[in-house]
């Protein structure tokens, strides 16, 4: 079936730029979707892109899509301690109603 | 924005009780609505997908006598863990396709069951 990889964890400096990587197996992805938990709470759509496009920027929120190599980045500028949080990478195939999630990264922003 | 409430945001029951969780889509309507458990530092298990007016669809190893859904209206789901167990202890979190390339979701509810 189709998998969705990400790092576990990322820890960065208040101010820096953060850069959460995904790979996914799924060939015919149509869309890709990043997601924000916060501790407790559920899932906040942060930025999504479709298959087509190479790059959506959105405030402080970068997404790279290299489709031939099946990874997703996000970037996250100027980092604050408010992004600390766990990122889900998810892609949703043309054929299904669902998302395959990843297992989150934990992004920890230190002052 | 389409907005889904998901009630109650936690809860502790016995072992052995129901439990209810319910999953409102406020400003929308939801003919689709997905269950969802998180297991610590896990990502999201997704148990079934409810259909309003029909019955649920339960991915494989999910028991759906003991995880009853229930979508009766358009903006109404919810998700029963009856008889439940100290290992049915978990955060549960619903979410709405909202339209073509957007899920909303809940807030999640964190069930401990002693």
């Amino acid at each position: 079936g189709e998998d969705v990889e990400q790092s576990l964890f990322l820890s960065v400096r208040e101010g820096d730029s953060s850069v959460i990587n995904c790979t996914y197996t799924d060939s015919s992805s149509t869309y890709l979707y990043w997601y924000k938990q916060e501790p407790g709470a559920g899932l906040q759509l942060l930025t999504y892109i479709f298959s087509n496009m190479d790059m959506k920027q959105d405030q402080r929120l970068t997404v790279l899509l290299n489709k031939k190599d099946k990874h997703l980045s996000l970037r996250i500028a100027d980092t604050q301690t408010g992004d600390s949080a766990i990122y889900f990478c998810a892609e949703k195939n043309s054929g299904y109603s669902t998302l395959t999630f990843g297992k989150g990264t934990m992004l920890l922003v230190s002052p | 924005g389409a907005v889904v409430s998901q009630h109650p945001s936690r809860v502790i029951c016995k072992s052995g009780t129901s439990v209810k969780i319910e999953c409102r889509s406020l400003d929308f309507q939801a003919t689709t609505m997905f269950w969802y458990r998180q297991f610590p530092k896990k990502s999201l298990m997704l148990m079934a997908t409810s259909n309003e007016g029909s019955k649920a669809t339960y991915e494989q190893g999910v028991e759906k006598d003991k995880f009853l859904i229930n979508h009766a209206s358009l903006t109404l789901s919810t998700l029963t863990v009856t008889s439940a167990h100290p290992e049915d202890s978990s955060f549960y979190i619903c979410s709405a396709r909202v339209r073509e390339y957007g899920y909303t979701f809940g807030s999640g509810t964190r069930l401990t069951v002693v």
